[in-house]
């Protein structure tokens, strides 16, 4: 069964550093999601992107994050200065067509910022 | 806005009680509802969805959006439930952002 691939599974980073979470989608999929969960929260929308553009966002995606897909597998989340109140656990998602019956997540990363 | 709610944090029973994991939802137009779960070290799983009425691992739900709830019901619990809950929501058509519950975590008690 196709997954969706989240590396590394767990990352530790000096708070003001830049860190970059990678995501491979399933290959056939056309959306891409990023959520976080902060420890004992519930799972928050973060961003969605299609078609090479983000298709929305919530209010926790500000100026520091942005996503990319730099190629035709990965897909990127990336925190240009990480604050303490970043530490969660980011989940990539990704469907074929919307919905999220057909969501597949990832295992999700946890960051960790000191 | 769409808002997910899921009164208990915590569900413990006994194995072969009944299950129920409550879940209520504000949303203006037509939802989709979904229930995910999310075993000890695993990922969130897709457990069921309210459009195709299907029973997973037991496991059923009824939208009544006289009541806007989405309750999570089984008859018997077994052991290998225990797990966190999750009750999601998300718009119809096109790509859709999910919100989620804050989750209900199930402990069956052997």
């Amino acid at each position: 069964e196709p997954e969706v691939t989240q590396t590394p599974s767990h990352q530790v980073t000096q708070m003001g550093q830049e860190v970059i979470l990678r995501c491979v989608p399933i290959s056939n999929h056309l959306y891409f999601y990023w959520y976080r969960q902060i420890l004992g929260q519930k799972v928050e929308f973060l961003v969605s992107f299609y078609n090479n553009e983000i298709s929305e966002k919530s209010e926790i995606f500000d100026d520091q994050f942005s996503v990319e897909r730099p190629d035709g597998s990965n897909f990127t989340l990336k925190i240009r200065s990480t604050k303490l109140e970043d530490s969660a656990m980011y989940f990539c998602a990704s469907s074929e067509a919307g919905g999220a019956g057909g969501y597949t997540f990832g295992s999700g990363t946890r960051l960790t910022v000191v | 806005a769409q808002r997910v709610t899921q009164p208990e944090k915590l569900l413990s029973v006994f194995k072969g009680a009944p299950v129920e994991l409550k879940c209520n939802y504000s949303y203006s137009g037509s939802p989709e509802l979904f229930w995910y779960v999310q075993y000890s070290r695993q990922r969130l799983q897709l457990l069921l969805r309210h459009i195709s009425r299907e029973s997973i691992k037991g496991f059923t739900a009824d939208l009544n959006k006289g009541e806007t709830s989405f309750h999570l019901k089984k008859p018997f619990a077994q052991e290998e439930d225990s797990a966190m809950y999750y009750c999601a929501l998300t718009s119809s058509g096109g790509y859709q952002k999910v919100t989620f519950g804050i989750g209900t975590k199930l402990q069956v008690i052997p």
